[in-house]
């Protein structure tokens, strides 16, 4: 099955800087991936999502990349302000019964 | 407002004890889902539903069981089976034709 490994597991940093989170997985049958914030004691939400047939998509200051040949995609953050501050979760899946998550990543915005 | 609402937000249970967590949604969604959070851990799915009436095991479904009565609710069971209930529990929905998830706001269970 869909293997998902997050890299890395805290994040600092300060506020205007980029973040950047990596993902791999290991199912090349995967073709779905969405990025996930959450805030403490809440639910997951989706921030950005890309499928296999799209290379980069943007949305704002958050962006996503995927590169099917390695089996890796990433999560950048430009401008970080400190409302980022967050868990920070990939997920890949074929189907939405097979979806599997990275353990997350803390990020924390320092001011 | 349209969404997903899970009720208790914090539940406690004693030892042997079955409790049963609610999940309800009006997105129209028709497959419905229950993951389990523990720290420094991604969600792990326990059970699926893709249509009324039916539902699948997910990876860690042992302790646990579930009903799909109606569209609209998906309630989790945490039996006494279940020897490490302690955990934050979310419930999603997703609309068949497309594969993203939204999840409701989560519920604690703690053993006491």
């Amino acid at each position: 099955g869909e293997n998902v490994e997050q890299h890395p597991s805290t994040l600092s940093v300060q506020e205007g800087d980029s973040a950047v989170i990596k993902c791999t997985y290991s199912d090349s049958a995967s073709n779905y991936f969405p990025w996930y914030k959450q805030e403490l004691g809440k639910g997951p939400q989706l921030i950005i999502d890309i499928r296999s047939n799209v290379g980069e998509k943007k949305d704002q200051r958050i962006a996503v990349t995927l590169n099917k040949t390695a089996k890796h995609f990433s999560l950048h953050i430009t401008e970080t302000q400190p409302e980022d501050s967050a868990v920070y979760f990939c997920a890949a899946s074929m189907h939405n019964n097979d979806m599997r998550f990275g353990a997350g990543t803390r990020l924390t915005v320092k001011p | 407002d349209g969404g997903i609402t899970q009720s208790p937000k914090y539940l406690f249970r004693k030892e042997g004890q079955n409790v049963t967590l609610s999940c309800e949604q009006n997105l129209n969604h028709d497959a419905m889902y229950w993951y389990r959070q523990d720290p420094g851990q991604g969600l792990r799915l326990i059970y699926y539903s893709q249509i009324v009436n039916d539902f699948q095991k997910g990876d860690i479904a042992e302790g646990y069981s579930v009903s799909r009565e109606k569209k609209e609710s998906f309630p989790l069971t945490v039996t006494s089976a279940q020897k490490n209930p302690t955990a934050f529990y979310l419930c999603a929905s997703s609309d068949t034709a497309g594969n993203t998830i939204y999840f409701g706001e989560g519920s604690w269970l703690t053993v006491v």
